[in-house]
């Protein structure tokens, strides 16, 4: 069975850094492109960052470019997302999601069950 | 960007009804159109991918169409269990994008 476990969230003041993890098992995590995806309190999906098979490419929603990264760590099974500088509107629940293949430009299938980054003073 | 618009926002129905929730892009993404469903606290999950094509173990009574800048989501006779949130995702280019969502609620 596929599972997607992120970590990492929490409580973090305006300007400051986080960084989030996504476990994945019950798959070949290096096989398949992975994003995450966020969802702010009672709004809508926004797509923040995807990164392909081998971590060779990345893409970023320009609310986020140059504040947050994306990576990958094949060998620990792993996908992480390093956010700094981080505003009030990034607050929100973070998603890992794995891609149903190689392609960057696809669906979800699945998604993690999310960890939830509050920025407040 | 490719922008994502979907209608209604919100619509109150009875067990046993038919729902179509439509969803526009702002250019024709061909059939790279799929399709969400989000219930309170959890995690969405994919229904529909490439406009029609039905996820493995989601019941029949869910169907996609559309093709170009137009699609539908039909739920051809609404369950309990099918009170949630409903989004639409293009993925004919980056940055992905997402319709504002669909709630559907009970009559």
């Amino acid at each position: 069975e596929v599972q997607l476990l992120e970590s990492g969230g929490g409580l973090v003041q305006p300007g400051g850094s986080l960084r989030l993890s996504c476990a994945a098992s019950g798959f070949t995590f290096s096989g398949y492109a992975m994003s995450w995806v966020r969802q702010a309190p009672g709004k809508g999906l926004e797509w923040v960052s995807t990164i392909t098979t081998g971590g060779g490419n990345t893409y970023y929603a320009d609310s986020v470019r140059g504040r947050f990264t994306i990576s990958r760590d094949n060998s620990k099974n792993t996908l992480y997302l390093q956010m700094n500088s981080l505003r009030a509107d990034d607050t929100a629940v973070y998603y890992c999601a794995k891609h149903p293949f190689e392609y960057i430009t696809s669906w979800f299938d699945p998604w993690g069950q999310g960890t939830l980054v509050t920025v407040s003073s | 960007d490719i922008q994502m618009t979907q209608s209604p926002s919100s619509l109150s129905a009875s067990v046993g009804d038919r729902v179509t929730i439509t969803c526009r892009a702002s250019q024709s993404i061909s059939n790279y159109l799929n399709w969400y469903q989000q219930k309170p606290g959890k995690a969405p999950k994919v229904l529909i991918y490439t406009t029609s094509s039905l996820q493995s173990g989601v019941p029949s009574r869910f169907s996609g169409s559309g093709s170009g800048t137009d699609f539908t989501l039909t739920i051809s006779s609404l369950q309990p269990e099918d009170f949630a949130a409903y989004y639409c995702q293009q993925s004919y280019s980056i940055p992905l994008t997402f319709g504002g969502g669909t709630k559907v609620e009970i009559k």
